[in-house]
């Protein structure tokens, strides 16, 4: 099983809004990721949670702000948001163990900032 | 800098018409090179790693190879159900953590 689960798959907010998205593996993996694709582009990278401890931000603005309760779990929080940040948002997450780390992506959720 | 190019940037086919996608990379210090299958609207979804020059790769339909400065994907007698963004990475150095993209390939199939 390879799954990664992310909710919601759709979210409007405005600008003033507070939203959040979860992201959950089962696959006992000990990194997982945020990255945002819009239309027509390559996934890019945000954060990279290594053992639950954030290991790379891709100086992300600070109205995204990553959370990882636990191993399994990781949160996006979003907050004053502009709507050019309206993307498909993707989390995935994979093994830590050095050679070629495969990683494995939810089916995403669909932004759009008003 | 580390590179990885995809071409074509889009490709129709008719159904059964074999072809092949390429993925040219620049990096230093390969660790491994990642091929995914993207839906619109959808996650990436894994299809193969290749981790040395002259590794091969089958499923199905799909063959991808590696050499030390590129990797095609070879789609044999594709089906409309193939049609999909097919999408190329690289992870290189020391940080196996990044995965550096290529722009993807959309590939079309009509019957």
């Amino acid at each position: 099983d390879t799954e990664v689960t992310q909710t919601p798959k759709h979210l409007v907010m405005g600008m003033t809004n507070k939203k959040s998205l979860k992201c959950e593996q089962h696959m006992g993996h000990r990194a997982m990721y945020w990255y945002k694709q819009k239309a027509k582009k390559p996934p890019e990278l945000m954060f990279v949670y290594s053992y639950e401890k954030l290991s790379i931000n891709e100086s992300v603005p600070s109205r995204f702000s990553p959370e990882c309760p636990n191993s399994s779990l990781l949160n996006l929080h979003l907050h004053a948001l502009q709507p050019e940040d309206s993307a498909l948002y993707l989390c995935a997450s994979s093994q830590l163990d050095g050679a070629g780390n495969i990683q494995y992506f939810g089916a995403g959720t669909r932004l759009s900032v008003l | 800098e580390d590179q990885v190019t995809q071409s074509p940037e889009a490709l129709r086919l008719q159904e059964g018409e074999s072809s092949s996608l390429n993925c040219s990379y620049t990096v230093s210090g390969l660790r491994g090179l990642f091929w995914y299958r993207q839906d619109p609207g959808k996650g990436p979804e894994f299809l193969f790693t290749l981790y040395s020059a002259g590794e091969e790769k089958e499923k199905e339909r799909l063959k991808a190879t590696l050499t030390k400065k590129e990797s095609f994907l070879h789609i044999t007698a594709p089906k409309p159900e193939d049609s999909a963004t097919y999408l190329c990475a690289v992870q290189a150095g020391a940080n196996t953590d990044k995965l550096i993209f290529g722009t993807g390939t959309r590939l079309q199939v009509f019957p």
